[in-house]
């Protein structure tokens, strides 16, 4: 099983700034297998991002991906204040789909 | 607009076997694309439980395999999970959604199942 990790735990910031976020996997994923989603409190995640860098339908271009092998990142060009949410990785290896921990993005 | 919505019992007992429905609509099942169950334990992160695709082949987490069952009626468009032998540890809110090949593009409200006597 690869296991993703992500880094903060939780990230300290204010509207306006950029925000980056890490994830890290055990061993190297493909770049069209990793995915990006927003959880806000109460609510079902979002798609945000696949295939590393190509955003969902409806996802402004502030929220942008990159990565490859075991090393990807989320970054949130200008904060809104709707950003502030907990954000997941996701990968998808031999049939088997798993999730980072999360990294809560808070104000 | 893809929708889907989760059903069933929110209070199962230890031991018995957890069932919940998605429904879906704005899509039709037999049409193709994957379905898949993810679980996540109050303030904690997202588990894949396992998916369907509308022919009935599935594919499950190796940790969950088990216990786990998921079918799909086209006729109603809707796809079951259940889970058996439950314990506490399968409190959690279970969302369905709706699985391209590598990432999960619509999903569910969620349902919170709790598993106590």
């Amino acid at each position: 099983e690869i296991v993703l990790t992500q880094s903060p735990g939780t990230l300290s910031l204010s509207p306006g700034e950029r925000a980056t976020l890490s994830c890290r996997a055990s061993q190297s994923v493909s770049s069209s297998y990793l995915a990006w989603y927003q959880q806000k409190p109460g609510q079902s995640p979002r798609l945000l991002i696949y295939g590393a860098s190509s955003r969902a339908t409806g996802i402004p271009d502030r929220f942008s991906g990159s990565g490859s092998g075991t090393d990807f990142t989320l970054t949130i060009s200008r904060l809104e204040p709707e950003d502030f949410a907990v954000y997941y990785c996701q990968q998808c290896f031999s049939s088997s789909y798993t999730f980072g921990q999360g990294t809560k993005l808070e104000i | 607009q893809v929708q889907l919505q989760e059903s069933g019992p929110g209070l199962v007992k230890p031991s018995e076997t957890l069932s919940l429905t998605c429904a879906v609509s704005g899509y039709s099942i037999s049409s193709g694309y994957y379905w898949g169950w993810i679980r996540q334990p109050p303030g904690k992160g997202l588990e894949w439980i396992g998916s369907i695709y509308h022919s009935g082949s599935t594919y499950f987490n190796p940790s969950l395999k088990s216990r786990v069952t998921i079918s799909v009626d086209t006729s109603k468009n809707q796809f079951s999970l259940k889970l058996s032998s439950v314990t506490a540890a399968d409190t959690a809110v279970y969302y369905c959604a709706r699985q391209q090949l590598t990432h999960f593009d619509y999903w569910g409200q969620g349902t919170l199942v709790t598993v106590s006597s």
